[in-house]
């Protein structure tokens, strides 16, 4: 099987900077979105391609890459930002076309 | 504004089959590649299938392969899944999810409905 690793959780108190990492062999190779989502709600793209925003995604949320991570990073961080995150991407042998990471909860102190 | 609906859930006994709908509405449904994601009870994100925009290549994962098809009507704005032979582990809220293009794999999702859930059990 082909698996995304992101951390369970990451905690950041009210205006400081989260950032959620995810990883796999693949990502030099293949693009990552990721998706937030709160309790009761549908998932919403926040990142697409590894670094672009979708529109009226706030700017405090920027995406990266270098190797065999990527980084999602929310500045600024807000309590409306308390959410769950998924990242998700593909091999890079077509095996295994759609695959999401484990989630992480981040949590505002 | 894009919206898609999910209909079709309920509660079905283990073995029997249910099929799923999405109406999809605000965007031109036929150039672009459609999928289903399910989440079961406090879980994370599973991509369940995936079609292009001509349903000229589709794609499942392994836990579904030979139960589920997926399906397109592009003349109805709609989306499908006939799940067969379910067992319990299907147990899971069922979203249709818009591709940000036209072919379904490697690609990211751009619109979520809100789920149909689908409960397995005898």
């Amino acid at each position: 099987s082909y698996e995304l690793t992101q951390p369970p959780s990451v905690s950041v108190s009210p205006g400081q900077t989260a950032r959620i990492t995810c990883s796999a062999d693949a990502l030099p190779k293949q693009y990552a979105y990721w998706y937030q989502q709160k309790p009761g709600q549908a998932p919403v793209l926040v990142i697409y391609k590894d670094s672009e925003r979708p529109s009226g995604i706030p700017e405090r949320f920027s995406g990266s890459s270098s190797g065999t991570t990527v980084t999602l990073t929310i500045s600024g961080v807000q309590a409306e930002d308390e959410a769950d995150y998924y990242c998700q991407s593909a091999d890079s042998s077509g095996t295994y076309p759609v695959v999401f990471g484990g989630g992480t909860k981040l949590t505002v102190l | 504004e894009v919206q898609l609906v999910e209909s079709g859930g309920g509660l079905v006994q283990p073995g029997r089959s249910l099929r799923l709908s999405c109406a999809a509405s605000g965007f031109t449904f036929d150039d672009y590649a459609m999928h289903w994601v399910r989440q079961a009870p406090g879980k994370g994100l599973e991509w369940v299938s995936g079609i292009s925009w001509n349903s000229g290549s589709i794609g499942y994962a392994d836990s579904v392969k030979g139960r589920f098809t997926i399906s397109r009507d592009n003349a109805k704005n709609s989306l499908y899944l006939q799940m067969n032979s379910l067992r319990a582990e299907d147990t899971a809220l069922y979203y249709c999810a818009k591709a940000i293009g036209a072919v379904w794999f490697g690609e990211g999702f751009d619109y979520w409905g809100q789920g149909t859930l689908v409960t397995v059990s005898s």
